[in-house]
């Protein structure tokens, strides 16, 4: 029972390369969500899939695309990577409706040179 | 506009100093407040969720508090393996997604 697990856990891309980071998630849980963490500026909302087939803009989704590949996997894609979204990028799950307990994975490091 | 502010933003404990950790919200309404545990390198571990005003949660040296607009972390006499980066988030009603601080980075020293 792996919980929740990401994949890569460090990537370092250059200005304009695109990138899918991936996110797994064995608990059955209906919603999964992307999150970036950056220095001094605390847990930031990308997108998030209440359900399998849909998807959310959360509070930073610029620059990024998601799908919502069946119950288990949210994958998140920099289309056309910029340095400004060198960042940690977390995903999590929860499955609750009402109560978001989130469960977090380990973490992807992206930098963008 | 909710929003969620941690003090203080670093902490540094002698083993055995209890201390506590200060989480202020607004939000319109509450629906929970979240209390977890990031180590470096790692992904934040949940530790509590609290409901209501008055509510109170433990686990080993940690207790959480809740008031209708702040919650404590407090800290009974830490060990250091008790360092490391406490995270406040708080639910919105009806349905809200979490909004997180900015953390309390906690260094506990033998």
């Amino acid at each position: 029972n792996a919980g929740v697990t990401q994949t890569p856990k460090f990537q370092v891309l250059k200005t304009g390369q695109s990138m899918t980071l991936q996110c797994a998630q064995d608990m059955n849980h209906n919603s999964m969500y992307w999150y970036r963490q950056d220095p001094g500026m605390g847990l930031r909302l990308i997108y998030y899939s209440a359900s399998e087939g849909t998807t959310d803009k959360g509070e930073v989704p610029n620059g990024y695309n998601v799908s919502r590949l069946n119950k288990r996997e949210f994958s998140l894609r920099l289309e056309s990577a910029a340095p400004s979204q060198t960042s940690v990028y977390f995903c999590s799950t929860t499955g609750s409706r009402v109560i978001h307990t989130q469960y977090f994975g380990p973490g992807t490091r992206l930098t963008v040179l | 506009e909710d929003q969620v502010t941690q003090s203080p933003e670093a902490l540094r404990l002698q083993e055995g100093e209890s201390s506590s950790l200060n989480c202020s919200y607004t939000v319109s309404g509450l629906r929970g407040l979240f209390w977890y545990r990031q180590d470096p390198g790692k992904g934040p571990e949940f530790l509590f969720t609290l409901y209501s005003a008055g509510e109170e949660k433990e686990k080993e040296r940690l207790k959480a508090t809740l008031t209708k607009k702040e919650s404590f972390l407090h800290i009974t006499a830490p060990k250091p393996e008790d360092s490391a980066t406490y995270l406040c988030a708080v639910q919105a009603f009806p349905q809200g997604n979490l909004i997180f601080g900015k953390g309390t980075k906690l260094s506990v020293k033998p």
